[in-house]
C-alpha cells in the first residue's frame, strides 16, 4: 500500500470560507501533484512540485494555491470557497514515471 | 488536441469477454506508458506499465506502438470486477492521463 494520506476525506463548508486540504506522504518523493476530478469525468492537473520550495500551476485554472515547504507536505488551499469548487480533489506523488494517490477529499461547498 | 487520447467508451461486455481499449499520444518524445484503473469514487492505481517490446500479466495484455504513438490493453476472459474505467497514461516529463475509457461487465 501507498503510504500517501489526504485529509479531511469529506469537507462540507459554506461559501467564502478559507479551507486547507491536506496531503503527506512518507515515501520521499520529490514530485508531488494536486488534481481535481468531478464524477465520472477526467483527471485535471491543477497543481504540482518538483520538491521542496517549487510549485507550479497545471493545466486547469485554478483558484487555488499550494506550498512545499517540507517534501513530506503539499497543502492545497482555497482562501474563499464558491460552490464551484464543488469537487473530488486528488493527492500523488511518484517518481520515474508510477504515481501513487491519495484517496482524495471530497469538497462540498454550499 | 488532447496529449492523450482514448476510446470514449463506455464498454459493456458479457462476462468472458475480452475487450481492447485504445490509446494514442501525441508527444513524440513521451518515454515511459502505463495503464491505471480507477474504481467508482475511488482514487487511480498503476495497473500495469507498458514496454515497447509488449508486456503481459494474466489476463492483461499491453502493448506499445513507438511509431504510430499507439497504446493498448486487452483484457481476456472479463470478470465482473474488472468493471472500472481505465485510464491511459504517458510520461513525457510529466504524467499526461488520458479521459479513461470505462468497461462494466456483466453477469
Amino acid at each position: 500500500e501507498a503510504d500517501i494520506y489526504q485529509t479531511p476525506r469529506y469537507l462540507v463548508i459554506g461559501t467564502g470560507k478559507k479551507i486547507t486540504l491536506e496531503c503527506s506522504q512518507t515515501m520521499g518523493h520529490d514530485k508531488m501533484y494536486w488534481y481535481q476530478q468531478d464524477p465520472g469525468m477526467e483527471l485535471h492537473l491543477i497543481h504540482y512540485s518538483y520538491g521542496v520550495n517549487s510549485t507550479e500551476k497545471g493545466d486547469l485554472s485554478s483558484e487555488s494555491t499550494v506550498s512545499r515547504i517540507r517534501t513530506e507536505h503539499f497543502p492545497l488551499t482555497l482562501e474563499s470557497a464558491r460552490p464551484s469548487h464543488t469537487s473530488q480533489y486528488l493527492c500523488a506523488s511518484g517518481e520515474t514515471g508510477t504515481y501513487f494517490f491519495g484517496s482524495g477529499t471530497q469538497l462540498s461547498v454550499l | 488536441r488532447k496529449e492523450v487520447e482514448q476510446d470514449p467508451g463506455p464498454f459493456n461486455v458479457p462476462e468472458g469477454a475480452t475487450v481492447a481499449f485504445n490509446c494514442t499520444y501525441s508527444n513524440s518524445a513521451s518515454q515511459s506508458f502505463f495503464w491505471y484503473r480507477q474504481d467508482c469514487r475511488k482514487e487511480p492505481k498503476l495497473l500495469m506499465s507498458v514496454y515497447s517490446s509488449g508486456n503481459e500479466d494474466g489476463r492483461f495484455t499491453a502493448q506499445l506502438n513507438r511509431a504510430s504513438q499507439y497504446i493498448s490493453l486487452l483484457i481476456r476472459d472479463s470478470k465482473l470486477s474488472d468493471s472500472a474505467t481505465y485510464l491511459c497514461v504517458v510520461n513525457s516529463g510529466d504524467m499526461r492521463f488520458g479521459a479513461g475509457t470505462r468497461l462494466t461487465v456483466k453477469p
